[in-house]
């Protein structure tokens, strides 16, 4: 079955990094475009990026473009976010989510307090 | 970008109801969009891509219609396990974007 398992969440202070990964099995993820898709606590959802299933094309929401890189590594099937320059209004729940946005991942939660 | 609105932001109703949620994109996205159910501490859960298509699995209670900038989410018998919060999302261009969310609570 698919399974997307995110990692990398937690607690981190304004302007530092953090990068999340995200280990997908049950599918053939080199054929699947990835995304992640945050939800800021008691809010709605907020789309953040994609790459494409090669990796040739990515794409940002302007909340996060120039602080946030999308990069996956199609050996090890998984997908990353590495954030830069975090802000408080970064604290949310991330996910993971499959091209068609069927499969979601659990979320990791990351906390941007100083 | 194109900006998503959905109405009402939260309805108030009993099993058994029918109820209808609407989603207005800010321009024409075709039958690019999705609707997808959220209940509390969990990932959303796809219902309806292109407009109205239904999910595998997805019970046909739930229905979508629409095209263009209009676009409507119906759930013909409300049931307990349907209280949850219901977004759409236009996939035509990129960012994509969803709308704002309807919490949709028992009466």
């Amino acid at each position: 079955q698919v399974q997307l398992v995110e990692s990398g969440g937690g607690v981190v202070q304004p302007g530092r990094s953090l990068r999340l990964s995200c280990a997908a099995s049950g599918f053939t993820f080199s054929r699947y475009d990835m995304h992640w898709v945050r939800q800021a606590p008691g809010k709605g959802l907020e789309w953040v990026a994609v790459m494409s299933y090669d990796g040739s094309n990515k794409y940002y929401a302007d909340s996060v473009k120039g602080r946030f890189t999308i990069s996956r590594d199609n050996s090890k099937n998984t997908v990353y976010l590495q954030m830069d320059s975090l802000r408080v209004e970064d604290t949310a729940v991330y996910y993971c989510v499959e091209q068609r946005e069927v499969y979601w991942g659990q979320g990791t939660l990351v906390t941007v307090s100083s | 970008d194109i900006q998503m609105t959905q109405s009402p932001s939260s309805l108030s109703a009993s099993v058994g109801d029918r109820v209808t949620i609407t989603c207005r994109a800010s321009q024409g996205i075709s039958n690019y969009l999705a609707w997808f159910q959220q209940k509390p501490g969990e990932a959303p859960k796809s219902l309806i891509y292109a407009a109205s298509s239904l999910q595998s699995g997805v019970p046909s209670k739930f229905s979508g219609s629409g095209s263009g900038t209009d676009f409507t989410l119906t759930i013909s018998s409300l049931q307990p396990e349907d209280f949850a919060t219901y977004y759409c999302q236009q996939y035509k261009n990129y960012p994509r974007t969803f709308g704002q969310g309807t919490r949709v609570e028992i009466k």
